[in-house]
């Protein structure tokens, strides 16, 4: 089975903390994503990366970086955590027409 | 570009009704569509996906959705609704040309709730 890991489930961090978001998958896959999933707006994608050292703007990336460092690796990297930033973010990856999800990060800014 | 419209953030049937939620999509090349869903507290899932093959597509629990080229559309529709079902749904587009750099597009969701 494609594993999708991310860091942490539950996250809380304070305004104006730098914040990471790991991700790792086991399957080679070129393709990762980086999407905030909130309610009314469904899945809305933040970053993804096509290949080690590449990474693309989705549709927003305002506050938001990437690290594409090793194939298996994606961060997502908050420079100054805002309480908008409050949301649920999912990894993805997709391979062979398929797309796997990480569990999800619960991140709560206060 | 790709995008997704999910006619209905909510939709409400009676167990045992007819469900139907509806995604157009907008692709300037051919497209591979899917449907998710998300249990509440839970993951997003597979249901089923459209990959260029038969345009009836069948997926779990009794599923299916049609693409529809002539309507850029892909509803998802399952003849009898069950308590079970009550989920969020999500359509999903990406390009079918096999690039590095596909984008997985999602609609908005759809909210079903499965009246008794």
């Amino acid at each position: 089975d494609v594993k999708v890991t991310q860091s942490s489930r539950y996250l809380v961090k304070r305004t104006g903390e730098k914040v990471f978001l790991e991700c790792v998958q086991d399957m080679d896959h070129e393709n990762m994503f980086w999407y905030r999933q909130d309610p009314g707006l469904g899945l809305r994608l933040i970053y993804f990366s096509y290949d080690v050292k590449m990474k693309e703007k989705g549709d927003i990336p305002e506050g938001y970086s990437v690290s594409r460092e090793k194939k298996e690796r994606f961060s997502l990297i908050l420079e100054s955590a805002s309480t908008n930033q409050t949301s649920m973010y999912l990894c993805v990856t997709v391979g062979n027409t398929e797309a796997f999800f990480g569990q999800g990060t619960r991140l709560t800014v206060v | 570009a790709q995008s997704v419209t999910q006619l209905g953030s909510h939709v409400s049937v009676s167990e045992g009704a007819l469900v139907l939620l509806r995604c157009n999509y907008s692709s300037s090349v051919p497209p591979y569509l899917f449907w998710y869903v998300q249990y509440p507290n839970q993951g997003l899932q597979l249901l089923l996906k459209y990959t260029s093959a038969a345009t009836l597509v069948k997926g779990i629990n009794d599923f299916e959705a049609e693409f529809k080229k002539s309507e850029t559309s892909f509803h998802l529709t399952k003849p009898s609704a069950h308590m079970s079902d009550a989920a969020e749904y999500f359509c999903a587009v990406t390009p079918n040309y096999g690039g590095a750099t596909n984008k997985l597009i999602f609609g908005t969701g759809t909210l079903l709730a499965v009246q008794p």
